[in-house]
């Protein structure tokens, strides 16, 4: 199994751009959640997903839209970057709300 | 609301032990602790349910203390593979997410 994989690993957007992180899991989990973990900070959450077709916002949510079409897959748009979206995201998978978090690599993204 | 770490950071040497704080001003329903390593993702350690258990990984284990809420982890007879930082992650409301404390740097020195 992979686990939970993102791509890609780094990225460079010019202020306005959009784009898209991706994220896929091979652990048939139904939870899925993205986060922001910027330098000597905690995991903020973005949006999360209960299940295919079902997502909600988390605790820092503007800026960045999210679905999930598949089980599998749980994409993260920004619409248009600004600086303070220079980050790493993380992307997470769990069978449960209560269940172990498994994460991504993680994408490092700087907005200039 | 965030949970609240302390320390934020601390130095052993290697066969030292440590205990990490969670604290939180609303109830808990569950605690669960993660260790990231430098430029990696965070890796997860365990899980304590509201009842006030007590649970172990290695020499590594926790305790919920519901009245306080409060959750402890504890570092026994540190090794230099601890070294990361440690997360709480809180579920402040019966199915809510996780929402995670700033971290507790922890370095073990030889």
């Amino acid at each position: 199994n992979a686990g939970v994989t993102q791509t890609p690993k780094f990225q460079v957007l010019k202020t306005g751009q959009s784009m898209t992180l991706q994220c896929a899991q091979d652990m048939n989990h139904e939870y899925m959640s993205w986060y922001r973990q910027d330098p000597g900070m905690g995991l903020r959450l973005i949006h999360y997903s209960v299940g295919a077709g079902i997502t909600d916002q988390g605790e820092v949510p503007n800026g960045y839209n999210v679905s999930r079409s598949t089980t599998e897959d749980f994409p993260l748009r920004l619409l248009s970057a600004a600086p303070s979206q220079t980050s790493v995201y993380f992307c997470a998978s769990s069978s449960g709300l209560r269940g172990p978090q498994y994460f991504g690599p993680g994408t490092r993204l700087t907005v200039t | 609301q965030q949970p609240v770490q302390s320390p934020q950071a601390v130095i052993l040497r290697e066969g030292e032990d440590a205990v990490i704080n969670c604290s939180s001003s609303k109830a808990l329903y569950s605690v669960h602790w993660y260790r990231q390593k430098h430029g990696e993702a965070p890796v997860f350690l365990m899980i304590l349910l509201k009842g006030g258990e007590q649970k172990g990984h290695e020499k590594i284990s926790a305790s919920f203390n519901e009245k306080k809420q409060q959750s402890s982890l504890y570092l026994t007879a540190s090794q230099l593979s601890y070294s990361g930082t440690y997360f709480c992650g809180t579920e402040l409301g019966a199915g809510n997410m996780l929402t995670f404390g700033g971290g507790t740097r922890l370095m073990v020195k030889p």
